[in-house]
């Protein structure tokens, strides 16, 4: 398809398990970040890509969180053991090289993950 | 502290009427804005965006101004149609990666019904 793909679209998991959460940019965007959004609240911004750089990772919440864009493409975001806390939509979103002009992030349509 | 704030958690306006959402900021270093449209269940929509530079960007019926000595901005969608309704979030960058926008700082969004 033409947008950001994110899979799964929904994933239950017990707390202390590990998720792994997948995320397809648009073909040819540079740029990749991850977001999470609570209920009630705007995205945060938790880390980005460029090409197969991670620029920027000031956002992950903890050491629990990772990411990897080992190719410059598809990337994944990993939750090693969850916490009931970790429950969010988790955004996906992507951007080509803009050079001198600012260029719009796209977002995918997230991953709800619930901690039971 | 919020940097972006959306003050108004909902609006209610009538078909064909203007609808005018705002946004405020604290951060004077944000050089990009955004406004995204989001549907229950999908993931952000890009709208429309200004850069610092401009007070004005228009595109078809969404018209975003900017006014950086207040350190705000609104979008209007005139005529308001039923399928404007939904979440409209505020955002705003600052950070370049070599000329790719940063991540996004988001506001907490506002509900818009547009009744028939």
């Amino acid at each position: 398809g033409a947008g950001v793909s994110q899979s799964p679209r929904y994933k239950v998991a017990k707390r202390g398990q590990d998720v792994a959460l997948r995320c397809d940019p648009i073909s040819g965007h540079v740029s990749l970040f991850w977001y999470q959004q609570a209920l009630g609240q705007g995205p945060e911004f938790l880390t980005y890509f460029q090409n197969e750089a991670q620029l920027d990772k000031s956002g992950l919440p903890s050491d629990r969180f990772f990411a990897e864009r080992p190719e410059g493409s598809v990337s994944t975001l990993k939750i090693q053991r969850t916490q009931q806390e970790d429950s969010a939509v988790y955004l996906c979103a992507s951007s080509s090289w803009g050079g001198d002009s600012n260029q719009p992030q796209h977002f995918g349509d997230g991953t709800r993950l619930s901690i039971l | 502290d919020q940097q972006v704030k959306q003050n108004s958690p909902s609006l209610s306006v009538q078909e064909g009427r203007i609808s005018i959402l705002n946004c405020d900021y604290t951060n004077s270093m944000f050089d990009y804005f955004l406004w995204y449209k989001k549907y229950p269940a999908e993931g952000p929509t890009f709208l429309i965006s200004i850069s610092s530079i401009k007070d004005k960007n228009e595109d078809g019926r969404f018209t975003v101004f900017l006014n950086k000595s207040a350190k705000h901005l609104s979008l209007h969608i005139v005529p308001s149609q039923p399928g404007d309704s939904a979440v409209y979030f505020c955002a705003a960058s600052d950070v370049h990666y070599g000329g790719s926008q940063g991540n996004l700082i988001f506001g907490k969004g506002t509900k818009l019904s547009v009744k028939p």
